[in-house]
């Protein structure tokens, strides 16, 4: 499964939207971008993934550019309780082999 | 969403002792099913992948007689841990591929203290 390079740490307004940028140069043709996140001490939590297509659910939105190389997660209108660790991943869907490898992630700071 | 299930949540053992961790899909069927581990500060390690029916693959530098997996229906998995020792102490994650949709869920973790 293809590398995903995230930035280590943002931060964002409670209210404001949340942009959280992945890079995956070298994903392939068959590879989805998964999101997941992780609030402390609990279990990843899946939030969104997408093929090409911009994704939208009641959680966030999934942004990925033409060429697929980059994305964004945007959480709309972000509150305290998204303070977490947001993992980009890209992975083979449909795939038994396929497998999450989970990097750093970004750890997003929602400030009052 | 798809529901993924652990128990315990919180185990507390003397060393040389085995623990089991039960994983259970609750809501979907799970061909396959994952057992991670983390550590403080660190993000999650792939320890090994079960499919249902058959024996583990384990990570590179996971002990496979230390670390049993049992993945003997399509909503249950187990992880005991063999003669565990302080060392093991870990927060552990299981998680669940959906068949249907072949997103893969995550179990809220079992943390292991080993005395």
């Amino acid at each position: 499964d293809a590398k995903t390079t995230q930035p280590t740490s943002m931060d964002c307004a409670e209210g404001r939207a949340a942009n959280l940028p992945c890079n995956h140069s070298t994903i392939s043709g068959n590879e989805y971008v998964y999101w997941y996140r992780q609030i402390h001490s609990q279990g990843p939590q899946y939030i969104i993934h997408g093929l090409k297509n911009n994704e939208t659910n009641e959680m966030a939105s999934l942004i990925i550019t033409e060429d697929r190389k980059s994305s964004t997660l945007i959480l709309p209108h972000a509150t305290l309780r998204d303070t977490a660790v947001y993992y980009c991943i890209v992975r083979v869907s449909y795939s038994s082999a396929s497998k999450i490898i989970f990097g750093s992630g970004t750890r997003l700071s929602i400030r009052p | 969403g798809a529901v993924v299930s652990q128990h315990p949540s919180r185990v507390i053992c003397k060393s040389g002792t085995s623990v089991k961790i039960e994983c259970r899909s609750l809501d979907f069927q799970a061909t396959t099913m994952f057992w991670y581990r983390q550590f403080p500060k660190q993000s999650l390690m792939l320890m090994a992948t079960s499919n249902e029916g058959s024996k583990a693959t384990y990570e590179q530098g996971v002990e496979k007689d230390k670390f049993l997996i049992n993945h003997a229906s399509l909503t249950l998995s187990t992880l005991t841990v063999t003669s565990a020792h302080p060392e093991d102490s870990s927060f552990y994650i299981c998680s669940a591929r959906d068949f249907d949709t072949d997103t893969q869920y995550f179990g809220p973790g079992t943390r292991l203290t080993v005395l």
